[in-house]
């Protein structure tokens, strides 16, 4: 049992490239989610999809996007990176409706730099 | 939307002491309140969590409590270890049936000296 996979783990992008970071789960969960995480920021929301078939921005959502590519896989999209887009990302999963019964899932993470 | 407060930023215990971590939240519908510990390079991992239904959860040597009234829950780690070094985040969400979106605290740095 993975639980939540992410790809790449590392990646160094230069100003105006773009990438696309992979996340899937095998738990059947219908939410997933985007975080990104900056030194004494926590953890700050990006886009999430609640259920197959819809997305929502986050907190910080700007400069990227987002697709639910089926209940397993949601990806996200930097079209053209910046150095304050610096960070690392999570991605995560839970369950809908209710509570969750062991709260998120994390993935191990990406360190992106962008230089 | 939902604030939540973190305090404090960094903690420095001696091994053996107590670490009390507290947050605040603002959104009285809130009604779950998870706990993530998050090693230096690693994944963050819930260590335990309580919802609004209780106002004390203990599992081991951690424990969570919870003051609906004035919007603060607690995490409590006695008789701590180095291996207890990490960065601890809480987080409130309420699930109106519909989305689990967690608002995060902006963490604590514990760390545990031997």
């Amino acid at each position: 049992n993975a639980g939540v996979t992410q790809t790449p783990k590392f990646q160094v992008l230069k100003t105006g490239q773009s990438m696309t970071l992979q996340c899937a789960q095998d738990m059947n969960h219908n939410s997933m989610y985007w975080y990104r995480q900056d030194p004494g920021m926590g953890l700050r929301l990006i886009y999430y999809s609640a259920s197959e078939g819809t997305t929502d921005k986050g907190e910080v959502p700007n400069g990227y996007n987002v697709s639910r590519l089926n209940k397993r896989e949601f990806s996200l999209r930097l079209e053209s990176a910046a150095p304050s887009q610096t960070s690392v990302y999570f991605c995560a999963s839970s369950e809908r409706d209710r509570a969750p019964l062991d709260g998120y899932t994390f993935g191990s993470g990406t360190r992106l730099t962008v230089v | 939307g939902e604030n939540v407060e973190q305090h404090p930023s960094t903690l420095s215990v001696q091994e053996g002491d107590s670490a009390v971590i507290k947050c605040t939240y603002s959104d009285s519908a809130s009604n779950y309140f998870p706990w993530y510990k998050q090693e230096l390079g690693k994944r963050p991992q819930l260590i335990i969590d309580i919802r609004s239904n209780v106002g004390e959860k203990k599992d081991q040597r951690i424990a969570v409590t919870l003051n609906k009234t004035a919007k603060h829950f607690s995490l409590h780690i006695t008789e701590t270890q180095p291996e207890d070094s990490a960065v601890y985040f809480c987080a409130a969400s309420r699930s109106p049936g519909g989305s689990y979106i967690p608002t995060f605290g902006r963490g604590t740095s514990l760390i545990v000296h031997p």
